[in-house]
């Protein structure tokens, strides 16, 4: 399987515990994004990376929130002192962007990470 | 800013017949990308298919095409001879880099 995987596919935490989530791109994809989706909702943009490099975090992205994509391959996303407000699908999406190429290169996701905090 | 308008929370249409998905946008950017995505019950983002700013023709891929029309900011998906496969919720989303999604519409298709 050559796609974008997340692990682990679902995760259920206490209030106030800390989780981590991985996401692995496609192998040639030198982008990497992370998205939100609340129920009813289309997701909402956290962060993306280009290598190793994080370009954007939005305002969503609290202080609780940090991401890293240490070598350029896979990436992580760990949540601090987790809140009932956090629960959500937590999506990861490769692109493979061209320097000096086109500007809207397509974004392929993973099956999510579901996450519930009790 | 960008932002996206899907203007239909849900439809239900019989199989075999076309249906089209509305969706709006708004930008400042002269080039971005319209696109979309659909997500079955397990959660998965699919991507559909894309169309560019500068695109001169719409978009096709297989049993879905693009309605692009750039003067009224619209980008209408359209599924030709539905499927009960088909049933999911669809999504439109521009990026001029990362994307903006709309609030999604929810295709039922009846047998």
């Amino acid at each position: 399987d050559t796609g974008v995987s997340q692990n682990p596919r679902h995760k259920i935490t206490k209030r106030g515990q800390n989780v981590t989530f991985r996401c692995d791109p496609i192998s040639e994809h030198n982008r990497l994004y992370w998205y939100r989706q609340t129920l009813g909702q289309g997701p909402e943009f956290l962060t993306y990376f280009q290598n190793e490099a994080q370009l954007e975090k939005s305002r969503l992205l609290s202080d609780r929130f940090s991401a890293e994509r240490p070598k350029g391959s896979f990436s992580t996303l760990e949540i601090q002192r987790t809140e009932q407000g956090d629960s959500a699908m937590y999506l990861c999406a490769s692109s493979l962007w061209a320097l000096g190429g086109q500007r809207t290169d397509t974004q392929y996701f993973g099956p999510g990470t579901r996450l519930t905090v009790l | 800013a960008q932002k996206i308008t899907q203007t239909q929370p849900g439809m239900f249409v019989q199989e075999k017949e076309a249906v089209t998905l509305d969706c709006t946008y708004d930008t400042s950017d002269p080039s971005y990308g319209l696109f979309w995505y659909k997500q079955p019950s397990s959660g998965e983002m699919i991507f559909l298919i894309y169309q560019g700013s500068y695109d001169q023709q719409n978009a096709t891929e297989g049993r879905y095409s693009l309605n692009f029309q750039k003067a009224r900011k619209s980008a209408n998906l359209v599924i030709s001879a539905s499927q009960l496969g088909d049933s999911a919720m669809y999504f439109c989303a521009m990026s001029s880099e990362k994307l903006t999604f709309g609030t999604g519409t929810r295709l039922t298709i009846i047998p």
